[in-house]
């Protein structure tokens, strides 16, 4: 089904390198989120906006940085200073902002691997 | 401090038997819970709420704020729920906060 499109699949960095993991949604919802997931530690929050031109970090934020430019776009750069960045990167939006009763949709994950 | 706990990581039962995963959350004010389900080269879904108190292809959890948990149940588990489970706590900021997963498998 659509609503959370991430791209792509999967996507190989080069040492040193920044790339950038896209995830665009047409649910019209105001929050968007990044996760990581690992084997064995469940989904971890990197970052998150509940609305356009405003994000926060998360848990795990560092080595990563986004952009909220758009409603419906909130890409993820994993930056060279990520020194562990092989991971399942999953991206989420929520209709509503703050507190809500909305679930979270997840879209289909990219997962990263290191050359 | 806002935590999910999914003690097993790994449960194995026979069809047709009942099935508990656990799921304890540790949340200073009044929870939201969740269930997620993750199938085999599927995207994670929502299985169910607690505020919804429903019950979704035979699971059900209940909120039990006395012992902080919100087990997921099945009285007869087929192979299709073969799956790995997380429990998720909304957080203040509307994240989730997730557990590590429980691995279900059913065996036939």
């Amino acid at each position: 089904d659509g609503g959370i499109t991430q791209s792509p699949k999967y996507l190989f960095r080069k040492e040193g390198q920044n790339v950038t993991l896209s995830c665009e949604q047409n649910l019209n919802h105001d929050a968007m989120y990044w996760y990581r997931q690992d084997p064995g530690q469940g989904l971890r929050l990197i970052y998150y906006s509940q609305i356009v031109n405003d994000f926060q970090k998360g848990d795990i934020a560092e080595g990563y940085s986004v952009s909220r430019e758009k409603k419906e776009s909130f890409p993820l750069t994993v930056t060279s200073a990520q020194k562990n960045p092989t991971a399942f990167y999953l991206c989420a939006s929520k209709a509503g902002t703050g507190a809500g009763n909305q679930p979270q949709h997840f879209g289909d994950g990219t997962r990263l691997s290191i050359l | 401090a806002q935590r999910v706990t999914q003690p097993e990581k790994l449960l194995s039962v026979f069809k047709g038997a009942p099935v508990e995963l656990k799921c304890n959350y540790s949340y200073s004010g009044s929870p939201e819970l969740f269930w997620y389900v993750q199938y085999s080269r599927q995207r994670l879904q929502l299985l169910l709420r607690h505020i919804s108190r429903e019950s979704i292809k035979g699971f059900t959890a209940d909120l039990n704020k006395g012992e902080t948990s919100f087990h997921l149940k099945k009285p007869f588990a087929q192979e299709e729920d073969s799956a790995m489970y997380y429990c998720a706590l909304k957080g203040s900021q509307g994240n989730l906060i997730f557990g590590k997963g429980t691995k279900l498998s059913v065996k036939p």
